[in-house]
């Protein structure tokens, strides 16, 4: 079946350090794949997407390019600010269109920026 | 726009009891999709209604169930409570449609005690 894994968090990191977080999938066919946010005492957000091999998601400084060769895709970001704090999931959707396909998540990944 | 709003936010229940739980949509939107989110884990898909009928459905027990109404707003139903159910619900709303990305709402914080 179709899964996703992340990385182990937490991620402790110093204000403007570069972030990677690490995801990989597995799925038949051709997913979408998305990066949610979750702030804390919030729900999920959308951060970012991506519906086909090579294509990069990008939003508030982050990124993630779509690479079907390793089945990843992982999120950067050049500098991280303390407003960045947050946990982030990746997800992935099967299909490239359509609001009634079902999100499968990884099990997230927690960042905390310290000053 | 008030995007997809539940209720409550937080609810206390004993092992055994039932629950429901409510869920508005974003306005525009047609489906509705619930997530168990159990702490620390990412969220795992319930089940999705779409014109008031269960079209898909995760790897939950029977004790699960919901419904759609015509307004599209939807409720969850859990019965005979266990330990195990305490986790955050979200609610998520999109347009079957088209290519809309899912929007989430806040959460129910449920405890069973």
């Amino acid at each position: 079946g179709n899964s996703v894994t992340q990385m182990e968090g937490p991620v402790t990191l110093s204000e403007e350090a570069f972030l990677t977080i690490n995801c990989t999938y597995t799925a038949t066919g051709y997913p979408s794949l998305f990066w949610y946010v979750q702030y804390p005492g919030e729900g999920l957000q959308l951060l970012l997407k991506a519906t086909k091999a090579d294509d990069k998601g990008s939003n508030k400084g982050f990124e993630a390019t779509y690479r079907k060769e390793t089945t990843s895709f992982h999120l950067e970001k050049g500098s991280v600010q303390v407003s960045d704090s947050a946990v982030y999931f990746c997800a992935l959707k099967r299909g490239a269109q359509g609001g009634s396909e079902k999100l499968v998540f990884g099990k997230g990944t927690k960042l905390t920026v310290n000053p | 726009d008030a995007g997809v709003t539940q209720s409550p936010t937080h609810l206390i229940k004993t092992r055994g009891q039932q629950v429901t739980l409510r869920c508005s949509p974003k306005s525009g939107h047609d489906t509705v999709s619930w997530y168990q989110q159990a702490l620390g884990q990412g969220p795992q898909f319930i089940f999705q209604y779409y014109e008031e009928e269960e079209r898909q459905r995760g790897n939950f027990p029977d004790r699960f169930s919901g419904h759609q109404f015509p307004n599209y707003s939807s409720e969850l139903n859990v019965n005979a409570l266990l330990l195990g159910d305490s986790a955050l619900y979200l609610c998520a709303s999109s347009f079957t449609g088209r290519d809309t990305e899912a929007f989430f709402g806040q959460g129910t914080r449920l405890t069973v005690v």
